[in-house]
């Protein structure tokens, strides 16, 4: 367990709204992920981050907006949220050291 | 780009019997591969990886993975399965500066 704390673990939400979902980590690691989890897909990649402030997007990044001001935190926010944004999503950290990520327990969101 | 092919979704196999998840991956180089395991409701968790060195590796819970490059594959194998084995499994890829790219997951169910 790498101490990732994600919030909340559970939202239900309104179609056009903003949603942000918080990932929280105490280990310090350089590397933070959001991936989201849907059937089918397995997990895909929304956004990065490298460090504070450098973040880069990943294979689903449309409608989603990432910040870290802060290296224990990273910040995904939706903007408006839609009906096909319901999805777990799941935070992980890494060190940079062969890429091992260490994953957060989920945020169950669903857009109504 | 880099890919992962999980080609089993579903899997049942009876508690006591020998277990192998296939895995197969795209990648131009030496690839770092991962195993993960997902029980229901919860994060994923490191089973097993692969950087370098003997293709047969060992991890947490006796499961083991054996890399051929070959054929690229990297199954994962656990000679007499438990039921607190029951749970969603992920081949993953490193796909490029630190990102982890994922299969889509077999779900394992173990008839008693």
């Amino acid at each position: 367990d790498a101490g990732i704390t994600q919030s909340p673990r559970h939202k239900v939400t309104e179609t056009g709204t903003p949603v942000t979902l918080r990932c929280h980590q105490t280990e310090n690691h350089r590397y933070m992920y959001w991936y989201r989890q849907d059937p089918g897909h397995g997990l895909r990649l929304i956004h990065y981050s490298y460090g504070v402030k450098d973040t880069d997007k990943g294979e689903v990044s449309d409608g989603y907006s990432v910040s870290r001001s802060k290296t224990e935190d990273f910040l995904l926010t939706l903007e408006s949220a839609t009906s096909s944004q319901t999805s777990v999503y799941f935070c992980a950290t890494g060190t940079g050291v062969n890429t091992e990520a260490f994953f957060g327990q989920g945020t169950r969101l669903t857009v109504v | 780009a880099q890919s992962v092919t999980q080609p089993d979704i579903h899997i049942t196999v009876s508690e006591g019997a020998s277990l192998e998840l296939r895995c197969n991956y795209s990648y131009g180089a030496t690839p770092y591969l991962f195993w993960y395991v997902q029980s229901p409701g919860q994060g994923l968790q490191l089973l097993l990886k692969y950087f370098s060195g003997d293709t047969l590796v060992q991890g947490i819970k006796g499961f083991e993975a054996e890399f051929k490059r070959s054929q690229s594959s990297f199954n994962l194998r656990k000679p007499s399965v438990h039921w607190s084995d029951a749970a969603e499994y992920f081949c993953a890829v490193e796909g490029g500066a630190q990102k982890l790219v994922f299969g889509q997951g077999t779900r394992l169910t173990i008839n008693p």
